[in-house]
């Protein structure tokens, strides 16, 4: 049972370019969350998303940034025109439907803008 | 206002020595659950333990355990015999069901063990 996938691992883009950040949860899990950190800093949550559904999107900011889960495919974090503010380390974790469950978290994307 | 803090920006210990590391929280649910997370310097993110805020028992796991202080609004890891690949930066995150199960994080602690 293959965990939390994300690619690409390391993401480069100049300023003003699109980053598309995917994410495949593990099998059997409808819940997807985005996080982002910052260096030397802990995780910040983004958004909330199951299957077709954006559950919650306020640590989201409003321009630039968009987040999906389609019913079929992985979820997609979206930067639009990114800036150097967005060179972060991009976590998405998963997990079943039943909200005490634990979230297990895959392997992150850095992005960097140069 | 939900928040975590750990107030250890660094540790230094010896290898094979016990280590606590210390997280309080703030909220007002009544229900929430408390993760420590590892983060090694490749980066991942990896569970170790969790708490549920009406377990009557403190959380273990191998070599890990959660010192659950309710009263106190604590909830200290404890890493018993120390190994060096314990070295790694530490989070502890509180999960309510007000803010839709979302986990919210402390600043983490950098552990270094030393040999």
């Amino acid at each position: 049972n293959a965990g939390v996938m994300q690619n690409p691992r390391h993401l480069v883009r100049r300023r003003g370019q699109e980053a598309r950040l995917r994410c495949s949860p593990m099998k059997g899990h409808s819940h997807v969350y985005w996080y982002r950190q910052l260096p030397e800093e802990g995780l910040k949550f983004m958004v909330y998303l199951q299957k077709e559904n954006i559950i919650d999107e306020s640590g989201m900011p409003k321009e630039r940034f968009s987040a999906e889960f389609p019913k079929e495919g992985p979820s997609i974090l979206r930067i639009q025109q990114v800036v150097r503010g967005d060179s972060a380390a991009y976590f998405c974790a998963s997990q079943t439907g039943v909200t005490q469950e634990t979230q297990y978290f895959g392997p992150g994307t850095r992005l960097l803008v140069l | 206002a939900q928040k975590i803090t750990q107030t250890q920006p660094g540790m230094f210990v010896q290898e094979k020595e016990a280590v606590t590391l210390d997280c309080t929280y703030d909220t007002s649910d009544p229900s929430y659950g408390l993760f420590w997370y590892k983060q090694p310097s490749s980066g991942e993110m990896i569970f170790l333990i969790y708490q549920g805020s009406y377990d009557q028992q403190n959380a273990t796991e191998g070599r890990y355990s959660l010192n659950f202080q309710k009263a106190r609004k604590s909830a200290n890891l404890v890493i018993s015999a120390s190994q060096l690949g314990d070295s790694a930066m530490y989070f502890c995150a509180m999960r309510a069901a007000t803010r839709n199960y979302q986990l919210i994080w402390g600043a983490g602690t950098k552990l270094i063990i030393k040999p």
